[in-house]
């Protein structure tokens, strides 16, 4: 079965440090992968989404950029962080072919920039 | 653009209550409609999805109906728990690129 992990859980980073977030899928091969963010007490914003390796489609102009080094790996990475990028990080990933595949998302990483 | 609009929130019910909460979309084409669930601190999980016209998706006692002639997509279910307090998110997915549409989720609270 497929199952995907992101990491950390909950992080709380000054203003203009760097981040990087990871999120791996195991048990299916090339994935779509996304980003999401989730504001406190609101809904989703899509971030980022990657149809294959080293291809990135972003969807909100931002300091946050996103990579895929190999076919199940996310990465979520700012150079520096700014206040406003608080908020509840989602990687999820979907089957490339067809619209019958759902989402599947993984924990949520917290994240509290002061 | 594709849209998903969902009933404004916080719903609070009984428990043992019936729950509807409303989903309507707009989309061209044919899309593919899904209710997911988010517990506090926790990602978001599928509830249920239908592909098509008049597909019933179900799931844990809840229910949903694709409705193609009114673009909707209400969730149901007969009798609340407690434990089924949680944000509920209506999403489709598009014919290109892809993406999901969400809505703006509704927050549901039960009270014993």
């Amino acid at each position: 079965s497929q199952t995907i992990h992101q990491w950390p859980a909950t992080l709380v980073q000054p203003v203009g440090s760097p981040l990087s977030l990871e999120c791996t899928v195991e048990g299916t091969s090339n994935p779509n992968l996304y980003w999401y963010r989730q504001a406190a007490g609101r809904g989703l914003q899509l971030l980022f989404y990657s149809v294959g390796i080293g291809q990135i489609s972003s969807e909100v102009p931002q300091n946050l950029s996103a990579s895929r080094p190999q076919d199940r790996q996310f990465i979520l990475s700012s150079k520096k962080l700014l206040l406003s990028d608080s908020g509840f990080y989602l990687c999820a990933w979907s089957l490339g072919q067809g619209l019958n595949s759902p989402l599947h998302f993984g924990n949520g990483t917290r994240l509290t920039v002061t | 653009g594709d849209s998903v609009t969902q009933m404004e929130g916080p719903v609070t019910l009984s428990e043992e209550a019936f729950l509807t909460i409303n989903c309507t979309y707009t989309a061209t084409g044919y899309p593919s409609l899904f209710w997911y669930v988010q517990y506090p601190g926790e990602g978001l999980q599928l509830l249920l999805k239908a592909t098509k016209a008049d597909d019933k998706g179900s799931n844990k006692g809840f229910e949903a109906t694709y409705r193609k002639e009114t673009t909707s997509f209400h969730l149901e279910k007969g009798s609340v728990q407690v434990s089924d307090s949680a944000v509920y998110f209506c999403a489709l997915s598009r014919s290109y690129g892809q993406n999901f549409v969400f809505g703006p989720g509704t927050r549901l609270s039960v009270l014993p």
